[in-house]
């Protein structure tokens, strides 16, 4: 089947430096696009989106950026802090997304250095 | 109204044993879901509610598994003849049809042994 996947599986990096998370998706026909970020023991937590009419959205130090000619999707965060060391994943809704059901990637674990 | 509140936050239970888990939506979300996440992986759709009624079923959701939202409200989830591979992390999220980004729950963590 169709999947959302990261290209690796931990980043570490050092407090203050950017952090930049990848993600390659399949399915060229998915619209929209999620960011989550997942601490140990807790469930997902939305960080930022995208629909597929647009190639960069940008949050609070967080920025994502979706290059659909390459279908690859990425998250880059500013000034990474001790509080940003999580598991990340990307999330498709796929086709017209009516049920707004998303799919997941394996998640790449960001581990911050102080 | 905090978020979505799932209950118990972890189950331990001997195989073959049925275990339901709750699900309290935010209460202005009329979409509901079910997620599974076992260790390492990203989370899994199961299954997906509209209101009270169930609108998609994965095939991760074998015969052994039922779930309901009978007054388009709270949702549960119930697991009979519980396998060791049904150990996971069971996640449910909310949105609503303005709004598709979810709200997740921090998960009932089942430990089958």
């Amino acid at each position: 089947g169709e999947s959302v996947g990261l290209h690796l599986p931990t980043l570490s990096v050092q407090e203050g430096d950017n952090s930049i998370i990848n993600c390659a998706y399949s399915n060229s026909a998915s619209d929209y696009f999620i960011w989550y970020k997942q601490e140990s023991g807790k469930g997902p937590q939305f960080i930022i989106d995208i629909r597929s009419n647009m190639d960069k959205r940008q949050g609070q130090r967080v920025t994502v950026l979706l290059n659909k000619t390459v279908k690859h999707l990425s998250l880059q965060i500013a000034a990474t802090q001790p509080g940003d060391s999580a598991v990340y994943f990307c999330a498709e809704i796929p086709g017209s997304g009516n049920t707004g059901k998303l799919i997941f990637g394996q998640g790449t674990t960001l581990q911050v250095k102080p | 109204d905090t978020g979505v509140s799932q209950d118990p936050r972890h189950k331990i239970t001997k195989r073959g044993q049925n275990v339901t888990f709750r699900c309290d939506p935010i209460s202005e979300h009329n979409r509901l879901y079910w997620y599974r996440q076992t260790l390492g992986q990203g989370p899994e759709f199961l299954t997906y509610f509209q209101n009270e009624a169930q609108l998609e079923k994965s095939r991760l959701l074998s015969d052994r598994f039922s779930a309901e939202r009978p007054k388009g409200s709270f949702s549960t989830l119930e697991i009979q003849r519980t396998e060791q591979g049904d150990s996971a992390m069971y996640l449910c999220a909310s949105s609503s049809d303005r709004d598709i980004r979810y709200t997740f729950g921090s998960g009932t963590r089942l430990t089958v042994v």
